[in-house]
Parts: structure tokens; C-alpha cells; sequence
């Protein structure tokens, strides 16, 4: 199984302020790499996909980048929309196991 | 597209429970679907998958051997059969389908699930 190690499990951040979470994976998995937004009571949100692609409808704060098996999650300009719990997820082989979650809190 | 699910609720440790998720909006015979659960307080977990023609399935290895995944392509449903429930299954599910993607042997491929059902609560405990 691929193991996602996410970190940091949360941070505290302004409005405004340029945030990055990085996923690891335990091994090579292309670009098979997803993140979400997920917010209490309701269902998770698709950011990002293939790594890099920014899925319709989300802000263009939001990007991803990868290199090796490290994968990396900006959120640039944090807005008050987007303080929330974000999770990535490896869709390379099953099981398609996600990251350990990311609480982004208010500063 | 939407999902829509049904099932759920207060089942007993050892007891058995149902979860439904019927789509809309899009070709559903053309893509695989899984479910996905969140324990309170806890992060996501993927729980399982079965390929677009529902001849292939996959679990998670907490749940292999007492869920089964399968899909009825004319009324566009998927579903969970949940047996031998544990008080540690207790979570919210979603039934989600991933935007793209394929199963074959031993594995699927897939590229991130852009569409999600509003989640069901099942809690198992007596």
C-alpha cells in the first residue's frame, strides 16, 4: 500500500497569507494525486488533480506541484472562505489512500 | 451530475446495514465508483471501489471480507453491503465517483473523485 505522510497536521493563518501543505508519498506514484477542501457538514471538495490541474470552479489561489514523490498544496491570499481541513489522495494503485488531513485555523 | 444516497443509521455490533447511492447528470456505466467514510473526529478513509462494469471490486483491508461494493448499471445505483459491523465502523459515507480513470488486475487508476454523495451517518453500537 502507498502511505501519504501530510504535514503539518495544522497551522494557524491570516487572511491573506500564502499557505503551503505537502504530502509525501512512501513511493512513486506518477502524478496520481489529488487534494480536497473539506469543511464540517458537507461533502469534501475536488481542489486539484493529476498533481497540478486545477479542477473547474476553484479559485486560482489555489495550485499544485509536484516533484518526485513530494507533492505540494498552495493556497495563495488565504480568504476567509478557506479555512477548512484539506486532505490529499493518491489514486495510483488501491487502496487509494489519503493524507492524514491539514486543519487550517484562524490565526 | 449528482449523487444521492439513502441507507444508513443505528445498527447493532455484529449486525448488518445497506447503503444506496443512485446518480444522475452523468454516463454512469462509464465510470467506476467508491465509497469513502469519516470516523468523528477523524480523517478520511477510503473504504472501497468497483470498476465501471462492476466486474472488478477492491476494499480497504479494514473492511475486506464484510463489505461488498456492487452497482446496477440500469437504474444507475451503487451500493454497500455492510455485514459483521464493528462500533469502530461507525462514520459518515459517501458514495463518490473519481473524474476519470480505470481498473485493471489488481488495481485502479484514477484522478480524484469530483463528485460526491451528501453522506449518510451509520453508527454501530449497543
Amino acid at each position: 500500500d502507498i502511505h501519504m505522510t501530510q504535514s503539518p497536521s495544522s497551522l494557524s493563518a491570516s487572511a491573506g497569507d500564502r499557505v503551503i501543505i505537502t504530502c509525501r508519498a512512501s513511493q512513486s506514484m506518477s502524478n496520481y494525486l489529488s487534494w480536497y477542501q473539506h469543511k464540517p457538514g458537507t461533502a469534501p471538495k475536488l481542489l486539484i488533480y493529476a498533481a497540478s490541474s486545477l479542477e473547474s470552479g476553484v479559485p486560482s489561489r489555489f495550485s499544485g506541484s509536484a516533484s518526485g514523490t513530494e507533492f505540494t498544496l498552495t493556497i495563495d491570499s488565504l480568504q476567509p472562505v478557506d479555512f477548512a481541513t484539506y486532505y490529499c489522495q493518491q489514486t495510483y494503485s488501491t487502496p487509494w489512500t489519503f493524507g492524514q488531513g491539514t486543519k487550517v485555523e484562524v490565526k | 451530475v449528482q449523487l444521492l444516497q439513502s441507507g444508513g443509521g443505528l445498527v447493532q455490533p455484529g449486525g448488518s446495514l445497506r447503503l444506496f447511492c443512485a446518480a444522475s447528470g452523468f454516463t454512469f456505466n462509464s465510470y467506476s465508483m467508491s465509497w469513502v467514510r469519516q470516523a468523528a473526529g477523524k480523517g478520511l478513509e477510503w473504504v472501497s471501489i468497483i470498476s465501471d462494469d462492476g466486474t472488478a471490486t477492491y476494499y480497504a483491508d479494514s473492511v475486506m471480507g464484510r463489505f461488498t461494493i456492487s452497482r446496477d448499471n440500469s437504474k444507475k445505483t451503487v451500493s454497500l453491503q455492510m455485514n459483521s459491523l464493528r462500533v469502530e465502523d461507525t462514520a459518515i459515507y459517501y458514495c463518490a465517483s473519481p473524474r476519470g480513470g480505470y481498473c485493471s488486475g489488481s488495481s485502479c487508476h484514477g484522478q480524484g473523485f469530483n463528485s460526491w454523495g451528501q453522506g449518510t451517518l451509520v453508527t454501530v453500537s449497543s
